[in-house]
C-alpha cells in the first residue's frame, strides 16, 4: 500500500515555462514533506521542505504548496531551466510520533526542452 | 565539505553470497540511514540509527538483513545469502537532529 503517490511518472515542459509536481499522501499522520531531486548515478539532493503548520514555503525558483485537507502537496518550479531535468522525488515522515524515517513516492522524470 | 560516501560504488555478486555495503556520514551527523531503490520504484527505507539509541529495523525485508553503526559514524549494511530480488541501489542518509537527509552517491548491487 503506497503512503507517498506520484501518479505522473513523468512531465515534459519548455524552458522558461512553469513546471508543476503532484504529489499525494495517505496517511493523515505525516507531518513533514519533502522534495529530492536525483540526476543518473547520484543520490537524491535534498531540495526544499515545508511542515504541517505551513501551506507554502518558497526557496528561489521553487515554492512547495501543502493542501492537508486533500492531503496534495506540490512542487512548482518557476522558471524551469534545462538544468532542472531530473527525477522528482516526494517524501513524507512522521515526526511527531518520533519517526524520522522517509516514505517516497516513486518519482517523476522532469524534462525542460531548451 | 565532505558529502556522505558510500564503498563500493557497483558489486556485483553470485545467489547466495553475503555482501557488505559500507556508508561513511558526514562529520557530525548523528543519524544514519539505509534505503533501497530497486528497478523503477521510490525508495524503501531500511534502517535507522540515531546516536545511541536503539536502532529502527522496521524495514529490514528479512533477516537476511542486518546493519551495524560503530562508534557513531561508519555503518555497514550486510546482506546474506544474496538473492536475485536483492538487486537494486542501496543508499545511505546522515542528518543532524533534523528532517533534512543527504544522501551518498549509493552501491549498485547486482545478484547474478
Amino acid at each position: 500500500d503506497q503512503q507517498v503517490k506520484q501518479n505522473s511518472p513523468s512531465l515534459s515542459v519548455q524552458e522558461g515555462r512553469i513546471s508543476i509536481l503532484n504529489c499525494d499522501y495517505t496517511n493523515s499522520m505525516f507531518d513533514y514533506f519533502l522534495w529530492y531531486k536525483k540526476y543518473p548515478a547520484e543520490g537524491p539532493t535534498f531540495l526544499i521542505s515545508i511542515s504541517s503548520i505551513k501551506d507554502k514555503n518558497e526557496d528561489g525558483r521553487f515554492t512547495v504548496f501543502l493542501n492537508k485537507s486533500a492531503k496534495h502537496l506540490s512542487l512548482h518550479i518557476v522558471p524551469s531551466q534545462p538544468g532542472d531535468s531530473a527525477v522528482y522525488f516526494c517524501a513524507a515522515s512522521n515526526r511527531g510520533g518520533g519517526s524520522e524515517k522517509l516514505v517516497f513516492g516513486k518519482g517523476t522524470k522532469l524534462t525542460v526542452n531548451p | 565539505g565532505a558529502g556522505v560516501s558510500q564503498s563500493p560504488s557497483n558489486k556485483v555478486t553470485e545467489k547466495g553470497k553475503d555482501v557488505e555495503l559500507r556508508c561513511d556520514p558526514i562529520s557530525g551527523h548523528t543519524a544514519l540511514y539505509w534505503y533501497r531503490q530497486s528497478l523503477g520504484q521510490g525508495l524503501e527505507f531500511l534502517i535507522y540509527f540515531q546516536g545511541n539509541s536503539a536502532p529502527d529495523k522496521s524495514g529490514l525485508p528479512s533477516d537476511r538483513f542486518s546493519a551495524e553503526r560503530t562508534g557513531g559514524s561508519v555503518s555497514t549494511l550486510t546482506i546474506q545469502r544474496t538473492q536475485q530480488e536483492d538487486s537494486a541501489v542501496y543508499l545511505c542518509a546522515s542528518s543532524k537532529p533534523r528532517p533534512e537527509q543527504f544522501f551518498g552517491p549509493g552501491t549498485r548491487l547486482t545478484v547474478l
